[in-house]
């Protein structure tokens, strides 16, 4: 048990659906993260809160919008989707914004049709 | 940033030899280096860090190698178990934040008994 959770574990969707992911984190940390893991690619930073304000946003397409309500929880609201879009999307928290020792969560494996 | 390599996608081993991932990065400007494991339907777990002003760090049967001068990092883990078995991926980070973390593609362990 990592301390992040996310939901669901698997969604398919399509192009013109709108749906959301969401992340809790039970470890009191101040920094939550978006990361996307495409198959045999590199994880890609996509977005970056520090105390519900959003510090980082990496040229992340609008079909994609963030929201921190607080400090435990993330979501990630999706609409009109592309296929190329289906990967899997990995929360992590860590106690402040740093490049050290990140907390994830299992991930929402994501498939758009 | 700068891509961060794997020199091999999978690296089968026997159980109870000693496996070494081998990593290589192009930065010369990073300073923090950072290992992850992640199993089949699980999130990146951390494993082990190092900082460029080191050579060696040792961890609960893991210890990472770091050779700036060949920019080449390397995790050995000593008696591989089948719970060893995952991906993993090192990490390279040059300036603090989050992003500026790149991560590699990841080697994949099998254990073999």
């Amino acid at each position: 048990e990592t301390g992040v959770t996310q939901t669901p574990r698997h969604l398919v969707m399509g192009m013109t659906n709108k749906k959301s992911l969401k992340c809790e984190q039970h470890l009191g940390h101040n920094a939550m993260y978006w990361y996307k893991q495409s198959a045999k690619k590199p994880l890609e930073l996509m977005f970056v809160y520090s105390l519900e304000e959003r510090v980082e946003n990496n040229s992340v397409p609008s079909r994609f919008s963030p929201e921190c309500p607080n400090s435990s929880h993330l979501f990630l609201h999706l609409h009109t989707l592309q296929p190329e879009d289906s990967a899997l999307y990995l929360c992590a928290s860590s106690p402040r914004v740093s490049r050290e020792k990140l907390f994830f969560g299992s991930g929402t494996q994501l498939s758009v049709l | 940033g700068e891509s961060v390599g794997l020199h091999l996608p999978t690296l089968s081993v026997q159980e109870g030899d000693n496996s070494i991932i081998n990593c290589a990065y192009s930065n010369s400007a990073s300073d923090y280096f950072i290992w992850y494991k992640q199993e089949s339907g699980k999130g990146p777990q951390f494993i082990i860090d190092i900082r460029s002003n080191m050579d060696k760090r040792q961890g609960q049967r893991v210890t990472v190698l770091l050779n700036k001068t060949v920019k080449h990092l390397s995790l050995q883990i000593a008696a591989t178990q089948p719970g060893d078995s995952a991906v993993y991926f090192c990490a390279e980070g040059s300036g603090g934040g989050a992003d500026g973390l790149t991560f590699g593609k990841g080697t994949h362990l099998i254990i073999q008994p």
